[in-house]
């Protein structure tokens, strides 16, 4: 089965400061895709950034990077000089083919607050 | 570009009531269209997905169903609700499952249903 693991339910930084959200995965599809999403107060669920996991360079977005570890099943976000728009609810998600269909798995979510 | 829109953003229904949640993609085509609850403000729990006119998958056994009776619209609806059935209610769309398609899929802004 394909599982999608956030161990860090909720995490605090600074204004400006550095911070790095942990999303592990379990799957036995060669080809997939890792997302982070972001949901902020609102609830609208944004894509943050996304991985191909065929592409060793982990992916970039301005102030939003990956640490994409394939063999440890590892693929984390970091989020450079936080501003209080960050603030939010991140999700990790994995995507594979399942037929016709493209199906992603959630982790339970890492509630981030950016301080000022 | 594409949008995807969702009606009511709030909804207060009476418990034993019918329920009927619309959601409409507009920009592409043929695309697959998923219907998500997310309870407590936490994890997604994939309700229902559609790969094509009529063609509906159900994810979990429930009081709910979903049609799609055009290729754009996606309708989420229950003959008599229950309490249990209050959350928030988002639909999202992917491309199909065609080589080359990429795999994240977008939401709309939710609707947010309170049984009473």
């Amino acid at each position: 089965a394909q599982t999608v693991t956030q161990s860090q339910p909720e995490m605090s930084v600074q204004e400006a400061e550095t911070v790095t959200l942990s999303c592990t995965y379990d799957t036995s599809e060669n080809n997939y895709y890792l997302f982070w999403y972001k949901q902020p107060p609102s609830r609208q669920m944004i894509l943050v950034i996304r991985q191909e996991a065929y592409k060793q360079q982990n992916a970039t977005e301005n102030r939003f990077s990956v640490n994409f570890q394939k063999a440890a099943k590892s693929f984390s976000l970091k989020i450079s000089d936080s501003q209080l728009g960050d603030t939010a609810m991140y999700f990790c998600a994995c995507a594979y083919n399942a037929g016709n269909n493209r199906k992603l798995i959630w982790g339970l979510g890492t509630s981030l607050a950016v301080n000022p | 570009s594409q949008t995807i829109h969702q009606w009511p953003a709030t909804l207060v229904q009476p418990v034993g009531s019918p329920l009927s949640l619309e959601c409409t993609v507009e920009g592409t085509s043929n695309p697959n269209l998923y219907w998500y609850r997310q309870a407590a403000g936490r994890g997604l729990q994939l309700l229902f997905y559609s790969v094509g006119i009529g063609q509906i998958s159900s994810e979990v056994p429930q009081n709910l169903s979903a049609s799609r009776p055009q290729d754009r619209q996606f309708i989420l609806s229950s003959k008599k609700l229950l309490l249990s059935d209050s959350g928030f209610y988002l639909c999202a769309w992917s491309a199909q499952g065609w080589r080359g398609a990429s795999y994240e899929q977008y939401f709309g802004p939710g609707t947010r249903l309170t049984v009473t």
